[in-house]
């Protein structure tokens, strides 16, 4: 079946660099699409951005350009990376599957991940 | 960005009630609107898309309509399992965009 899985730290430091792997099963990363959506503590949800599964990434601008979003086909895992942390990146980061793949861009998500907190602390 | 106001905030009902959240759209989103349910520590979870469509494995009890550019979302029969957190979202245009969230408690 259809799985995500979140791996990452709990803690960053201020102005340094998040790094979270989304690794998933029960189908291809080259079929179908994975995003990248956050949620502060008690807050509500934030689109980060996609990797395609032609291979290219879309961001929010919102992150400017301080995140970068990658993968590993053979690994099949997705890659999250972003710099310059602050306090208000403290959040539970979810990866998340579209329900249809192929040529389907459209970001309604039926698979999640568990998700996986992160705290930024100075 | 598409805004969403999403209402109310919070709201608290008794099991076998209906209730109904609602979601508005800074502009035309053209039925791409999504419900999700989320329980404490959990991730969301898919109830509808493309404003009325049920999800697989969702109880008919969850339905969504829509009114221009205002969407809602009804839960009929309240069931104690249906205690959580509900939040819409446009799958229009990127980025996509959240409601705030309605949480739900049963009495």
């Amino acid at each position: 079946q259809v799985q995500l899985k979140e791996t990452g730290p709990d803690l960053v430091q201020l102005t340094q660099t998040l790094s979270i792997t989304c690794t998933v099963s029960g189908f291809s990363l080259t079929t179908y699409n994975v995003h990248w959506v956050r949620q502060p503590p008690g807050k509500g949800l934030e689109w980060m951005g996609a990797m395609w599964n032609g291979g290219g990434t879309d961001y929010n601008s919102a992150f400017k350009s301080r995140l970068s979003i990658s993968r590993d086909t053979s690994k099949s895992q997705v890659f999250l990376k972003m710099n310059s942390l602050q306090t208000d990146d403290t959040a539970k980061y979810f990866c998340a599957r579209q329900k249809d793949g192929g040529y389907s861009r459209d970001p309604w998500f039926a698979y999640w991940g568990q998700g996986t907190l992160v705290t930024v602390s100075s | 960005d598409i805004q969403m106001t999403q209402s109310p905030a919070s709201l608290s009902a008794s099991l076998g009630e209906t209730v109904t959240i609602e979601c508005l759209a800074s502009e035309d989103i053209y039925s791409n609107l999504a419900w999700y349910q989320q329980k404490p520590g959990k991730s969301p979870q898919l109830l509808i898309y493309d404003a009325s469509s049920l999800q697989d494995g969702v109880p008919s009890r969850f339905s969504g309509s829509e009114s221009g550019t205002q969407y809602s979302l009804e839960i009929n029969s309240l069931q104690s399992e249906d205690a959580a957190t509900y939040f819409c979202q446009q799958h229009h245009d990127y980025p996509p965009t959240f409601g705030a969230g309605t949480k739900l408690e049963l009495k």
